[in-house]
């Protein structure tokens, strides 16, 4: 498969829990991207890093949002101390640098509960 | 001010009838615009994109741009029930990086 892969598919915790999520985009695409989505809204810009630098997260992320990526590879989203507010689905998407060619493709995304 | 707007819909046509979405944009700047179908509980999937003023047909669909009216609509000729959807508009923004940013979708009922 070499589409865009999320783990897990589905999250459920505990309101004031961690969780981290996985994205492995395609091989070729240097940029990332990281999305929520809630019920009823387009996808809401979280992050975006170029290979491994984080270029721009949005100014709506709380302090409790991280993400890294650190070898220009895969990247991981982190979480802490979640609440309710936090749940949605965490949408990664990946895209090539450079010419016209900036189409993002998505992965099947992390659906996050919090209870 | 969104910087992506779209009617959120439903938006409902009948079979073989033609879909048009609409959605306008902000930042005069943009250069990249596409257009994602999304089903319920899946993810977004890219079905067409474009980058010059005028007209862009793929099968049934075609997408079309209007830079001067900050303006980018989709046609989806011949519409099928399994064409229903939340239909997605993403514009890219001008210098930095090329942010993709959304719109709110627009949710399109084909009736058999």
């Amino acid at each position: 498969d070499t589409g865009v892969s999320q783990n897990p598919r589905h999250k459920i915790t505990k309101r004031g829990q961690n969780v981290t999520f996985r994205c492995d985009p395609i091989s070729e695409h240097n940029r990332l991207y990281w999305y929520r989505q809630t019920l009823g809204q387009g996808p809401e810009f979280l992050t975006y890093f170029q290979n491994e630098a984080q270029l721009e997260k949005s100014r709506l992320l709380s302090d409790r949002f991280s993400a890294e990526r650190p070898k220009g590879s895969f990247s991981t989203l982190e979480i802490q101390r979640t609440e309710q507010g936090d749940s949605a689905m965490y949408l990664c998407a990946s895209s090539l640098l450079g010419g016209m060619n900036t189409e993002a493709f998505f992965g099947q995304g992390t659906r996050l509960t919090v209870v | 001010q969104k910087e992506v707007e779209q009617n959120s819909g439903p938006l409902s046509v009948p079979e073989g009838a033609i879909a048009s979405l609409n959605c306008t944009y902000s930042d005069r700047g943009s250069q990249s615009f596409f257009w994602y179908r999304q089903y319920s509980g899946k993810s977004p999937e890219l079905i067409m994109f474009i980058y010059s003023n005028g007209d862009k047909e793929d099968g049934r669909f075609t997408a079309q741009l209007n830079k001067a009216s900050q303006y980018v609509s989709l046609l989806i000729r011949d519409s099928q029930p399994s064409d229903s959807a939340t239909y997605l508009c993403a514009v890219t923004h001008s210098g930095g990086y090329q942010k993709v940013t959304f719109g709110i979708g627009t949710k399109l009922q084909v009736i058999p």
